[in-house]
Formats: C-alpha cells, structure tokens, sequence
C-alpha cells in the first residue's frame, strides 16, 4: 500500500496567515491526489483534486501543488472557518489511502 | 440539493453483523461511483470500499474482503455495506461519498460500536 506522509501533524496560526501543508507519497502518483479539510463532528470536505483543481465552491484562497510524491496544500489569508483537520489522500492505486492529517488551529 | 443519509449503524458484539445504508438525494445515483470510507481511532480515515455505476466493479480495501460487501440498488437511490464477522477493531463512524477515487460530498456518517 502506498503510504501518505504529512506535515506537520499540527501547527498554529493567525487569522490573515499563509499556511502550507505538505503530504508526500512512498511511491510516485503523479498527480493523483485529494486535500480534504475535516471540522470536529463533522465529514471531511473535498477541497482539492488532482493535486490541484479546486472543488466546486471552494474559495480560491486554497490552492494545492505538486506532482510525483511531494505535494503542498496552501491556504492563503487565513480565514476563522479554516481552522480543521486537512488530509491529503492517494487515489493513484488500491488501497486507497490518506495521510494522518494535519490540524489547524488558532495561535 | 446533493444528498447523502447514512443509516444503520449500532453497538454489536464481535462477530455479529450490521447491514449500513445510504439514501443519495439531489442526483441521479446510476452515474456515480460511490464509496464507503470510515474514520477509526486507531487508523484515521480509511477507505473501505468502492462500487462502479453499474455495480459490475467492486473493490475492498484487504481488512474488508470476505467479510464487508458492498452493493447499490440505483432504482431506489441507496447504497449499502453488509458487514459480517465484525471486530472491534471495525469500531468507528462509516461514511458514504459519492465517487469512486476521491470523494465529494459525504453523508454525516453512522456510528458503528463493536464491543462485548
């Protein structure tokens, strides 16, 4: 199985902050990749697909890069609404898998 | 509205069985390929199982093979995962997604508790 690595598996930040993410792949999966973002009690939300095409309905302040085994989620501006749980997950090759998550939360 | 109502869920005890389902509202069921995805405290996030349109194409993840099966009635709007054998480490909130590599939307998800 492949294996999702991300970093760091918790940070802080400000309001009005620029946050980045990053999940690497034990294997290449070209570009074969999704960032969810997750609030307590509630389902994780699609964000990103395809290592960078933003979801329907998501705001252009996140965006997501990269392509092989190394890939960052950026959040730019910091909003109060953003402070989740994101995980990133491989849709390259069976099982399916995600990383452990990185949480969000206020400094 | 795009809609996704799991149900189902419950307290069993080691190897019983649970039956989940999910009623899809909001878009036509027969054009997606829908997913069972489930969140545990020992393994995070974690996909269970997934389903093509037409429900010719099946795949587990390897905990859920031979026990977990996965089927669709598309005429009626709802998918649904038979579990058998359970185990405690099977303990954790089941969602249903729409899709089949990734996932968006999910329902609210369905609690199941495998314990004696």
């Amino acid at each position: 199985a492949i294996r999702m690595t991300q970093s760091p598996s918790s940070l802080s930040a400000s309001t009005g902050d620029r946050v980045t993410i990053t999940c690497r792949a034990s294997q290449g999966i070209s570009n074969r990749l999704a960032w969810y973002q997750q609030k307590p009690g509630k389902a994780p939300k699609l964000l990103i697909y395809g290592a960078s095409s933003l979801q329907s309905g998501v705001p252009s302040r996140f965006s997501g890069s990269g392509s092989g085994t190394d890939f960052t989620l950026t959040i730019n501006y910091l909003q109060s609404e953003d402070f989740a749980t994101y995980f990133c997950q491989q849709c390259y090759s069976y099982p399916l898998t995600f990383g452990g998550g990185t949480k969000v939360d206020i400094k | 509205e795009v809609q996704l109502v799991e149900s189902g869920g419950g307290l069993v005890q080691p190897g019983g069985s649970l039956r989940l389902s999910c009623a899809a509202s909001g878009f036509t069921l027969s054009t997606y390929w829908m997913s069972w995805v489930r969140q545990t405290s020992g393994k995070g996030l974690e996909w269970v199982a997934n389903i093509k349109e037409d429900g010719s194409e099946k795949y587990y993840v390897d905990s859920a093979k031979g026990r977990f099966t996965i089927s669709r009635d598309n005429a009626n709007n709802s998918l649904y995962l038979q579990m058998n054998s359970l185990r405690v480490e099977d303990t954790g909130v089941y969602y249903c997604a729409r899709g089949g590599l990734d996932w968006g939307p999910w329902g609210q998800g369905t609690l199941v508790t495998v314990s004696s």
